[in-house]
């Protein structure tokens, strides 16, 4: 079984439509992340949590709000979906060994926005 | 610097051949770098590390290579095969800040291998 996985693994939604992309992990991991990729362009980080209590926004946090509701989940929620808000949105966790960490991703969740 | 959404520049490469990615960074005081794989329609995955104590370090036809005078990275992949065409991100993996530390990755470069 995949040590991260992403549901759903493709959506189509509505204009003004509250959706939520989940995301567990099996690695035991504190730390998990929630990024955005548009096709062509590189990954752009959303929101991500330290550990359970700890929760930051990244640099393109508006219009996203989280949700870490154990160690394993982490989920994502768009509360008014628009259009450009159509993309590719990747979880992952990391280990913290010392002097730095390795990030494990999702398969990715395929959003499109109407 | 912080990872923004540029357009990712492109390599192309003749099978066979050496490809080399470039990658530069900006804080001096990093000290941990890795760089990550995209595989069409999949996530990213780690392919190699490199800590700032070492200039080089090898793995299956890739190597790594740091200058931490000019702040800047490189990705060698020997042989290219057509599973290497991929997007390649280098990744600033101890990035120090207020909060503690993290990731910044660089922009990415997609790698393109002719057959």
């Amino acid at each position: 079984d995949a040590d991260v996985t992403q549901t759903p693994r493709n959506r189509i939604t509505k204009t003004g439509k509250r959706i939520m992309l989940e995301c567990s992990q099996t690695k035991g991991h504190d730390r998990m992340y929630w990024y955005r990729q548009d096709p062509g362009l590189g990954l752009r980080l959303i929101y991500y949590s330290f550990d359970v209590k700890d929760i930051n926004k990244g640099e393109i946090s508006d219009g996203y709000s989280v949700s870490r509701q154990a160690q394993a989940k982490f989920s994502l929620s768009l509360e008014s979906a628009i259009p450009n808000q159509t993309a590719l949105y990747f979880c992952a966790t990391s280990d913290t060994g010392t002097g730095g960490e390795t990030q494990y991703f999702g398969p990715g969740t395929r959003l499109l926005v109407l | 610097g912080e990872s923004v959404g540029l357009h990712l520049p492109t390599l192309s490469v003749q099978e066979g051949d050496n490809s080399i990615i470039n990658c530069a960074y900006s804080n001096s005081a990093s000290d941990y770098f890795i760089w990550y794989k995209q595989e069409s329609g999949k996530g990213p995955q780690f392919i190699i590390d490199i800590r700032s104590n070492m200039d080089k370090r090898q793995g299956q036809r890739v190597t790594v290579l740091l200058n931490k005078t000019v702040k800047h990275l490189s990705l060698q992949i020997a042989a290219t095969q057509p599973g290497d065409s991929a997007v390649y991100f280098c990744a600033d993996s101890n990035f120090r800040f207020a909060g503690g530390f993290k990731t910044i990755f660089g922009a990415g470069t997609r790698l393109f291998v002719k057959a």
